[in-house]
């Protein structure tokens, strides 16, 4: 297996843009998770979802972000408008939901300009 | 989940072990510990987890206190590669809702 994918690698757009960060989590895990990492901050978890269905959002910063799980082997995280206070690096992790362990990709680097 | 407290870094010198302790004062008895690490731009990688034994895999050892309220990891002998942040972590393991949230962890330098 790949292991998680995470599209793109680096992403640099300017201010006010929309900006969709995509994953493919590994297949048969069926929870999913989206963090956000920055110096200030550290790693945050933004939403997680089980079984396509967003369990917990509690850490999407505002209503600027969105995240939608249309089937088990794809993930969108989008920011519409997007700011420079956004950029970070972005994870995407997935598991089984009855498993120990979440696997990792390799992160998304936004930068807003 | 319980909250985890770990010292903000460490030093070690390769080849020695390196010993990571993590208090978890508040840890409830269906809780499990888990450890992860990240290595400098990547994402985290599990290491090791458990829930009052003493545990071993290829990676490193865990051991928790008898009264479950502090643990350790050990690598048992560093290399230049461990160089990471450390994540303690104690969570259920079999819950559905159960969301996996990381503290500041412990950045750990291996040094020649």
């Amino acid at each position: 297996d790949a292991g998680v994918i995470q599209s793109p690698r680096h992403e640099v757009t300017e201010m006010g843009q929309e900006v969709t960060l995509r994953c493919k989590p590994i297949s048969g895990h069926n929870s999913l998770f989206w963090y956000r990492q920055t110096m200030m901050r550290g790693l945050e978890l933004l939403i997680y979802f089980n079984n396509n269905v967003p369990i917990d959002d509690s850490g999407m910063p505002e209503d600027r972000f969105s995240a939608k799980m249309p089937n088990a082997s794809f993930s969108t995280l989008k920011i519409q408008p997007s700011e420079p206070r956004d950029s970070a690096v972005y994870f995407c992790a997935s598991r089984y939901s009855s498993g120990t362990e979440a696997f990792f990709g390799q992160g998304t680097r936004l930068t807003v300009v | 989940d319980a909250k985890t407290t770990q010292p903000p870094s460490m030093d070690c010198a390769e080849g020695r072990a390196a010993n990571l302790p993590c208090n978890h004062s508040t840890i409830s008895g269906n809780e499990y510990v888990y450890w992860y690490r990240q290595i400098h731009s990547q994402g985290p990688q599990y290491i090791i987890h458990g829930l009052k034994n003493n545990e071993t895999n290829e990676m490193a050892s865990l051991i928790i206190t008898e009264d479950r309220k502090s643990s350790t990891l050990i690598l048992p002998h560093a290399t230049l590669r461990d160089t990471a942040v450390y994540y303690c972590i104690v969570r259920i393991p079999s819950s559905n809702t159960g969301k996996l949230i990381f503290g500041q962890g412990t950045t750990l330098q291996v040094k020649p």
